[in-house]
């Protein structure tokens, strides 16, 4: 099993501004997801962010918008650039961790962002 | 393309047995995911499905038929805490979890 912190757990920002949003993990990993998911709405994966190397976006993310850290095998950056109020969502990283049969996903607790 | 489909919303009488059901079409499967997720939370693990048949879990159980790009998650005995969405995620070929958007399960006492 994996446990997942997140930094902040909620904000309230202004349009134009960023947020960084940090994700520790108790153990090393590899991979690390960053999803999206906005009210009602099912999760959307922005990127994976694998340690040394650049991380791989999904359509319609790009890393001016959504620049990603990944300094070390336990934490990881995702960072929301010039935020308008459509970026107001539950952001959320997620490790994999296998059980011995599947690699189930872990997931952190999210960031609850308002843009206003 | 990928595609997901599960009802959207469900209403159950506590105690009573409900089900689930999750189509599904993807690039490639390695298995399909069950995930709880309470409102305001992150979701959690139910269950895993690579193989045809049923997956017995306590008040919990997933099924799959492949063939049919179909599963579906049984919850027993059901309690006001079942009151969730529940997540159906098939894994595709480059393991990518492709998620559905959920079916919100309302429990009535």
């Amino acid at each position: 099993s994996a446990v997942i912190s997140q930094k902040p757990s909620r904000d309230i920002c202004q349009r134009g501004t960023s947020l960084t949003i940090q994700c520790q993990v108790d153990s090393q990993v590899t991979m690390m997801f960053w999803y999206r998911q906005q009210p009602g709405q099912s999760l959307t994966l922005i990127a994976t962010a694998n340690q040394g190397s650049e991380a791989t976006y999904e359509s319609g993310f790009v890393i001016d918008k959504f620049p990603i850290s990944r300094p070390n095998l336990t934490f990881s950056t995702l960072t929301v650039s010039n935020m308008s109020p459509e970026d107001s969502s539950i952001y959320l990283c997620s490790v994999p961790s296998w059980s011995g049969d599947y690699n189930e996903q872990f997931f952190g607790p999210g960031t609850r962002l308002t843009v206003l | 393309g990928q595609n997901i489909d599960q009802p959207t919303e469900m209403t159950a009488t506590e105690g009573a047995i409900v089900q689930i059901n999750c189509t599904y079409q993807t690039s490639g499967f390695n298995g399909l995911f069950w995930y709880q997720q309470h409102a305001g939370e992150a979701p959690t693990f139910l269950s895993y499905n690579v193989l045809d048949g049923l997956e017995e879990k306590g008040r919990f159980s997933s099924f799959l038929s492949r063939s049919k790009g179909y599963s579906y998650l049984l919850l027993k005995e059901l309690q006001m805490k079942d009151s969730a969405s529940y997540l159906c995620a098939p894994m595709d070929s480059n393991y990518q979890l492709i998620w559905g958007a959920g079916t919100k399960l309302i429990i009535k006492p």
